[in-house]
């Protein structure tokens, strides 16, 4: 256990529905980070924040999905309208600045 | 497409020998991190070394980096049936911002 949390843990929806996923950092990390793994492949970078700002996003990063880190604390990431492709664990990470990042055990999200 | 490059893909060995994956990466980076993951599990961070880092040890691994060639080695000594997992190497960029880009990791398998 690294001390990040993640919720849910598993997510099974429909084609077209909404999704949200929530990660709790280690409470003391500035920084928090979304990746995307899909099967057989390493995590690919989405979106990460120092405390509240979002500072960087990459173009995996559609409209469809939008992430938020309110009061610097837990953060959310949320997708709107899924799409098959959409199907990945979802990880999460924290770090203090620029340092080791610690993984949570992710979000498996499969779309029907 | 990924920074990283993981070699071998996959490997398999019995247990008590000694396990070496490599790993290559394109840009200049700040520093170089090895992440274990077992199926379906988040990731566990084992090692960072730094830029201006040559070697570093911890327990049974010990992390080579050479700037020059732009490759890092993670070398496993004594593995344990325990040790079975993918691994991956993540850099951190100089241009990157905080974003780690992975590889598509080496699936390692120590036999009983």
């Amino acid at each position: 256990d690294t001390g990040v949390s993640q919720d849910p843990r598993h997510k099974i929806t429909k084609r077209g529905q909404n999704v949200t996923f929530r990660c709790d950092p280690i409470s003391e990390h500035n920084r928090l980070y979304w990746y995307r793994q899909t099967l057989g492949q390493g995590p690919e970078f989405l979106t990460y924040f120092q405390n509240e700002a979002q500072l960087e996003k990459s173009r995996l990063l559609s409209d469809r999905f939008s992430a938020e880190r309110p009061k610097g604390s837990f953060s959310t990431l949320e997708i709107q309208r899924t799409e098959q492709g959409d199907s990945a664990m979802y990880l999460c990470a924290s770090s203090p600045l620029q340092e080791t990042q610690y993984f949570g055990p992710g979000t498996r999200l499969l779309v029907l | 497409s990924q920074q990283g490059e993981e070699d071998p893909q996959a490997l398999s060995i019995q247990e008590g020998e000694n396990a070496t994956m490599n790993c290559s990466y394109k840009t200049s980076i700040n520093n170089l991190q090895w992440y274990r993951q077992n199926s379906g599990r988040g990731l566990v961070h084992l090692i960072l070394i730094r830029s201006n880092e040559r070697e570093k040890h911890s327990g049974r691994l010990r992390v080579t980096l050479d700037t020059s060639k732009k490759s890092s080695s993670l070398l496993i000594t004594a593995s344990r049936a325990a040790d079975t997992a993918s691994y991956f190497c993540a850099t951190d960029g100089e241009t990157s911002g905080s974003r780690l880009t992975f590889g598509e990791g080496t699936q390692l398998t120590v036999n009983p």
